[in-house]
């Protein structure tokens, strides 16, 4: 049972270097989602896509982009990385966005270090 | 603005009953999620409310007020593995969730 794999689990990499975080489910939902986690802050979405071929910006999504071609798929590129994009990333997914219990299935993260 | 509010930590003994709190102030209600996290490791859905009272599964029991904007999240029979950061989140008018800042659990022998 994989659930939703993440890759890379951890990188550092050079400020101004493009790099993209990759997302795979295997559960044939509809929804998924990319937040950032920082020490003292909550969970904060970065991008989110309802559905296969549709996207959407949450509350940081500057200096991010996102692409979801097909239902399994959801990377996340970061353009021109600067050190404050340094922080762990989850992937999560749902069935449906915004319905029924809306409990979302995380990736076990990937922890991105801008130098 | 939107926020959620919960303790940073608390410690409670083996065996123990804890309340954890959360206070959240959204732009609309769809529901309210507890999650828990241990360290190094993603999040895991715990519990669900969307109308106001008691929900219980096993150990963990969550309750809200909708009027009063409070949630709490009760933990009884500790165990040293629910050591863990126990995270509120709100879901509002726009159906997106917002997170609090997460209560980092202690448990003693």
């Amino acid at each position: 049972i994989a659930g939703i794999t993440q890759a890379p689990t951890s990188q550092i990499l050079a400020a101004g270097r493009r790099m993209t975080l990759r997302c795979t489910q295997d559960m044939r939902h509809n929804a998924m989602y990319w937040y950032r986690q920082d020490l003292g802050l909550g969970l904060r979405l970065i991008h989110y896509s309802n559905t296969a071929g549709t996207t959407g910006k949450g509350e940081v999504p500057d200096g991010y982009s996102v692409s979801r071609a097909n239902t399994d798929d959801f990377p996340l590129t970061l353009a021109s990385a600067v050190p404050s994009q340094t922080s762990v990333y989850f992937c999560a997914s749902s069935p449906r966005a915004g319905e029924g219990t809306g409990e979302l299935f995380f990736g076990e993260g990937s922890r991105l270090t801008v130098l | 603005g939107q926020n959620i509010d919960q303790p940073t930590e608390m410690t409670a003994t083996e065996g123990a009953i804890v309340q954890i709190n959360c206070t959240y102030q959204t732009s609309g209600f769809n529901g309210l999620f507890w999650y828990q996290q241990h360290a190094g490791e993603a999040p895991t859905f715990l519990s669900y409310n969307v109308l106001d009272g008691l929900e219980e599964k096993g150990r963990f029991s969550s309750f809200l007020s909708r009027s009063k904007g409070y949630s709490y999240l009760l933990l009884k029979e500790l165990q040293m593995k629910d050591s863990a950061s126990y995270l509120c989140a709100v879901r509002d008018s726009n159906y997106q969730l917002i997170w609090g800042a997460g209560t980092k659990l202690i448990i003693k022998p």
